[in-house]
């Protein structure tokens, strides 16, 4: 079975400094995507970023950057110049290459906290 | 953001009452799904539809059934609602007419069941 695994329940970090959450998954797929999404208090999800698992090239969205290692089955996400508004719960989510890319599975979440 | 409304934000329903939730998308997009989100579990899928009246089960679709007779709206419906289906439901569409396009999200329905 495909899973996805947040190891870091709750984080915090200081403004302006960077932060890095981690992700590991579990397939034995050979394309796939990932992505990252962020949920603040609003409760609406958000995506932040997307990897294509063929792509060696990380993703990266302004602020946010991606460790792709695949041999490793990892895909941390890394926050830079951390700001308020980051504070949400971040999901990091797993879809087989070929399906739907709605059909995703995700890990339980990271909590992160951004401290003035 | 993407054009998606749920409907109702909220909702307090007794067990064993059926309960209907409604997404409603002016996007045009052909992929339509229904999560739930719980703590401690993330979000999980309980059913997605590839086009109207196309349907498809997804992990966690125990005593729910959805339907979809136009493209633009997504109903999944709690037979009769018990307290574990306490939860927050999302529908989400793809961001596009190909299979391979980012989800976007809804604002959700927060469903308890007491």
């Amino acid at each position: 079975a495909q899973t996805v695994t947040q190891s870091q329940p709750e984080m915090s970090v200081q403004e302006a400094e960077t932060v890095t959450l981690s992700c590991t998954y579990d397939t034995s797929e050979n394309n796939y995507y990932l992505f990252w999404y962020k949920q603040p208090p609003s409760r609406q999800m958000i995506l932040v970023i997307r990897q294509e698992a063929y792509k060696q090239q990380n993703a990266t969205e302004n602020r946010f950057s991606v460790n792709f290692q695949k041999a490793a089955k990892s895909f941390s996400l890394k926050i830079s110049d951390s700001q308020l508004g980051d504070t949400a719960m971040y999901f990091c989510a797993f879809s087989p290459h070929g399906g739907s890319q709605g059909n995703l599975i995700f890990g339980k979440g990271t909590k992160l906290s951004v401290k003035p | 953001d993407a054009g998606i409304t749920q409907s109702p934000r909220h909702k307090v329903t007794e067990t064993g009452t059926p309960v209907t939730l409604r997404c409603h998308q002016t996007e045009n997009h052909r992929y339509m799904y229904w999560y739930r989100q719980d703590p401690g579990h993330g979000l999980r899928l309980i059913h997605y539809s590839y086009g109207v009246k196309d349907t498809d089960k997804g992990e966690v679709s125990d005593g729910y059934s959805v339907s979809r007779s136009k493209t633009e709206d997504f109903l999944l419906t709690l037979e009769s609602a018990t307290s574990s289906q306490t939860s927050v439901y999302f529908c989400a569409i793809s961001g596009g007419q190909g299979k391979n396009s980012p989800l976007h999200f809804g604002n959700g329905t927060r469903l308890t069941v007491t």
